[in-house]
């Protein structure tokens, strides 16, 4: 069976820093990743998802993760964020095959201070 | 226009009662899934149809009963409500080439609030 951890409930930061979402996963077989956006009272978005090829991912919105087989680590980042980036931020991973079920972590509230 | 859209978005009601989560999708998509999120914001899968089939049934109570009259509609129906059931559930669809894949970007409605007193 699959699972997911996001290291961080919570992580604070400043305006135009910088941000890494934690993610590790684990798995026996061979996954997709995803990360998905929840803004405060609507449903969840895809920021961007890893299936095959290169290791290093881009979203929308300016986010970036990129996927690390030997770490099981799929960490999400942006160089500069953005007070409308303030969200919860959830990893997800499904197996490579039908009928596979997405399962997603616990989420990391991201706040962003002026 | 609102891909998925859900009704009712807030919903309180007293145990023991029964209730409805309708739940339509206008993208075209084979896929449709509910899903629940609890009070500390973690996100469960419950059920998921593919052109109106049954094809991910999670350990949920009995009491749930998704519908889907159409590839375009899937209904949630809860009989006999406890505090237990108290969350936001999400309508979320895909295109599913690969049935419940999850491969394909899923999208999801803005989620209904139950509350049960």
């Amino acid at each position: 069976a699959q699972s997911v951890t996001q290291l961080d409930s919570q992580v604070p930061v400043f305006e135009e820093a910088p941000v890494e979402l934690r993610c590790n996963y684990s798995s026996s077989v061979s996954v997709y990743l995803f990360w998905y956006v929840q803004y405060p009272n609507q449903g969840l978005q895809l920021l961007l998802k890893y299936l095959s090829g290169s290791t290093l991912v881009k979203g929308i919105n300016g986010f970036e993760a990129e996927f690390n087989k030997s770490q099981t680590s799929f960490h999400l980042r942006k160089p500069s964020v953005h007070i409308s980036d303030t969200a919860e931020y959830f990893c997800a991973v499904t197996r490579h095959s039908s009928a596979s079920k997405i399962i997603f972590g616990s989420g990391t509230r991201l706040s962003i201070r002026p | 226009d609102t891909a998925v859209s859900q009704t009712p978005k807030y919903l309180v009601t007293q145990m023991g009662n029964d209730k409805s989560i309708k739940c339509e999708q206008n993208l075209g998509h084979d896929t449709m899934y509910w899903y629940k999120q609890d009070s500390k914001k973690f996100l469960k899968i419950m059920f998921s149809y593919n052109n109106k089939e049954l094809i991910i049934n999670e350990t949920v109570p009995n009491r749930f009963s998704p519908k889907s009259p159409d590839k375009a509609h899937l209904n949630l129906h809860i009989n006999s409500l406890e505090l237990g059931d108290s969350a936001v559930y999400f309508c979320a669809s895909s295109q599913g080439a690969l049935a419940g894949s999850g491969v394909d970007e899923q999208y999801f409605g803005p989620g209904t609030r139950l509350t049960v007193t």
